[in-house]
Formats: C-alpha cells, sequence, structure tokens
C-alpha cells in the first residue's frame, strides 16, 4: 500500500515569498492533517480536513497561510508571504479509523 | 489546556542498556495516548498506543503503560540496539478531538555500540 506522498521534500525561499506544498493521502482516508514541525518542537496541527471539509483551523496563521483539499484527496498548503520563523518541516498526514499515517514531510528554509 | 511534556534529549546509551523516556500530560478528559517514532530522514510512524488507564502498549520490544493517577505514559525498553536511535514522539488525542494529535517536543536517542 503506498504511504502518503508530500512534495517537494526541500524548498529554499527569500522572506516575502511564496511557496506551496502538495500531499497525497493514502487512498480511502477521509480525514488529512497538515502539521508544521519546527526544529527541536513536536508537531503542530495546522489544519485538519474531513473529505473537502475544514474540521480545526484554529492554529492556521490566516493572514498568510491558506490550505485547501479539492475533490477530498490532494491538499495543498500555502505560504504568501514567507517570514524567516516558517522555516519548519511541513508534515502531512491521513488517518482511517483514527490511526494517523505521515508522510515525509517538506522541509521549508526561509532566507 | 491539553499538553504533552517529554524528558529533555539528547539521551545517549550503550547498546544493550535500558531505556526510559519519561512522558507526562495534562488534559481535558481521557486521552488515548501515543508514542511515535522518526527514524533519521523518514516520517513519523506510530509505535504503541494505549487508550484507557491501566492499558499497556507494546512494539518492538519498546513499551508504555498509561498512568492516569500520576498522568504518565513513560516509554521503556528492556535492551536498546543502534538501530532504536530515532526521535520520539509522545503524544495524545481526545475522544472530541477528531483523531487531532497534541506532540510533545521529542527525545533524541543515540544508541553507540
Amino acid at each position: 500500500e503506498a504511504g502518503v506522498a508530500q512534495s517537494p521534500r526541500y524548498k529554499i525561499i527569500e522572506k516575502r515569498q511564496s511557496v506551496a506544498f502538495w500531499c497525497n493521502p493514502i487512498s480511502g482516508h477521509a480525514t488529512l492533517y497538515w502539521y508544521q514541525q519546527i526544529l527541536g518542537q513536536g508537531p503542530k496541527l495546522l489544519i485538519q480536513f474531513q473529505n473537502n471539509g475544514v474540521v480545526d483551523d484554529s492554529q492556521l496563521p490566516k493572514d498568510r497561510f491558506s490550505a485547501e483539499r479539492l475533490k477530498g484527496v490532494d491538499s495543498t498548503l500555502k505560504i504568501q508571504p514567507a517570514k524567516l520563523e516558517d522555516s519548519a518541516v511541513y508534515l502531512c498526514a491521513s488517518s482511517l479509523a483514527g490511526e494517523l499515517f505521515f508522510g515525509e514531510g517538506s522541509r521549508l528554509t526561509v532566507l | 489546556g491539553n499538553s504533552v511534556t517529554q524528558m529533555e534529549g539528547p539521551v545517549t546509551l550503550s547498546e544493550e542498556a535500558f531505556l526510559t523516556i519519561n512522558c507526562t500530560y495534562t488534559a481535558t478528559g481521557y486521552p488515548s495516548l501515543f508514542w511515535y517514532v522518526q527514524y533519521p530522514g523518514e516520517g513519523l510512524q506510530l509505535l504503541l498506543k494505549a487508550t484507557k488507564a491501566d492499558d499497556k502498549g507494546s512494539n518492538k520490544g519498546f513499551e508504555a503503560t498509561y498512568r492516569k493517577e500520576t498522568t504518565s505514559f513513560h516509554l521503556e525498553k528492556g535492551s536498546v540496539q543502534v538501530s532504536d536511535s530515532a526521535v520520539y514522539f509522545c503524544a495524545l488525542t481526545l475522544y472530541n478531538q477528531g483523531g487531532k494529535l497534541i506532540f510533545g517536543q521529542g527525545t533524541e536517542l543515540s544508541v553507540k555500540p
């Protein structure tokens, strides 16, 4: 069974530029999560989707971050404009029956 | 609020040593508790879980017991191997939170031969 796919694996941008990350969850998983993992910290939930609807986006900085999940499958997370403190690994996870499966993450460096 | 606190790392052990990584939690209600592991260059993987008080989760020689009275879920292994070198995350979820996980800060384990 294919796992959660994310791209790109690595991205380096200047501050104030924009960036987008893509996630393809495990087939059949209705719930999709985006987490932000800053170096030395545990992952923090940014947004949770159930199919193509948002369940929880209370921790998403909506002035610069946006996410969508069209057709209830793939999802994209966008940051515009990026700040230095956005440097982190962005993890996508999907779940079925309560167990979360994580992708390898997309590492963002903002210079 | 709900939170998880882990012992700070890095933890460095010799092969075959006994491992304990402490984890305590604060939660409104009765959480389910998890340990996730992140090997170098890989994604987070579920290591073990426990869903109610006194439950013991176990996998790959690792164990953790859900202690409601001390709000703890310490990870233990009797004899670590070099291949256990990774970052370990304790996490919780609450039944009414849609499955979202709240993580501790992670503990890096390095096992030397």
